[in-house]
């Protein structure tokens, strides 16, 4: 089974602070991405990668950085939380083929910000 | 007008019954066809997918494609109260082919 693991489930945070989401996935997948599910919004792509070190912006990557440093590490970076932020934020991989790809998510990270 | 709409719901059932939920789409080259599980406060878990047009068949879930049509459909049979969760279509091709785009999702309780 595809595993894509999130390593923190509930994150409590404080406005400013430096916040780091870490994903990890096990099945090289190339394509890894970060969004946000808001109620009402629904998913909300942040940004993505397509290899190590290659990243492109997605929807609202406004108030977010990314890091791609080994194939099945892909993280997510709020360089100062603020209260807008505070969302679930769900990282996935995809087994990309020609024509399309078939997308597997984590179990997502809850992040508020006080 | 968004590229995949998904009957918003919510869906309310008794238990036992058969559940329809669909979606349309307007991107003819969308290939391949998912459909999701999100159960409160967790990740979506993928159900099922489909490439092309046709069925496929998993225990009690369905899930159907009409490319003509540009709609899919997912059923289930014999509904459980562990059913209950919101449900998302997703789908992918090119010219994006390595991005997947999104329902909104249709939220389904089923009642004991």
């Amino acid at each position: 089974d595809v595993k894509v693991t999130q390593s923190s489930r509930y994150l409590v945070k404080r406005t400013g602070e430096k916040v780091f989401l870490e994903c990890v996935q096990d099945m090289d997948h190339e394509n890894m991405f970060w969004y946000r599910q808001d109620p009402g919004l629904g998913l909300r792509l942040i940004y993505f990668s397509y290899d190590v070190k290659m990243k492109e912006k997605g929807d609202i990557p406004e108030g977010y950085s990314v890091s791609r440093e080994k194939k099945e590490r892909f993280s997510l970076i709020l360089e100062s939380a603020s209260t807008n932020q505070t969302s679930m934020y769900l990282c996935a991989s995809t087994e990309y083929r020609g024509d399309g790809n078939t997308i597997y998510f984590g179990e997502g990270s809850w992040l508020t910000v006080v | 007008q968004k590229e995949v709409e998904q009957d918003p719901g919510p869906l309310s059932v008794p238990e036992g019954a058969i559940v329809s939920l669909n979606c349309t789409y307007s991107n003819s080259a969308f290939q391949y066809f998912m459909w999701y599980r999100q159960y409160s406060r967790k990740g979506p878990e993928l159900l099922m997918y489909t490439y092309s047009s046709g069925n496929k068949e998993d225990g009690r879930f369905t899930a159907q494609v009409d490319k003509s049509s540009k709609y899919i459909s997912l059923f289930i049979r014999d509904s459980q109260p562990s059913d209950s969760a919101t449900y998302l279509c997703a789908m992918s091709g090119r010219p994006n082919a390595g991005k997947s785009t999104f329902g909104d999702g249709t939220t389904l309780t089923v009642k004991p």
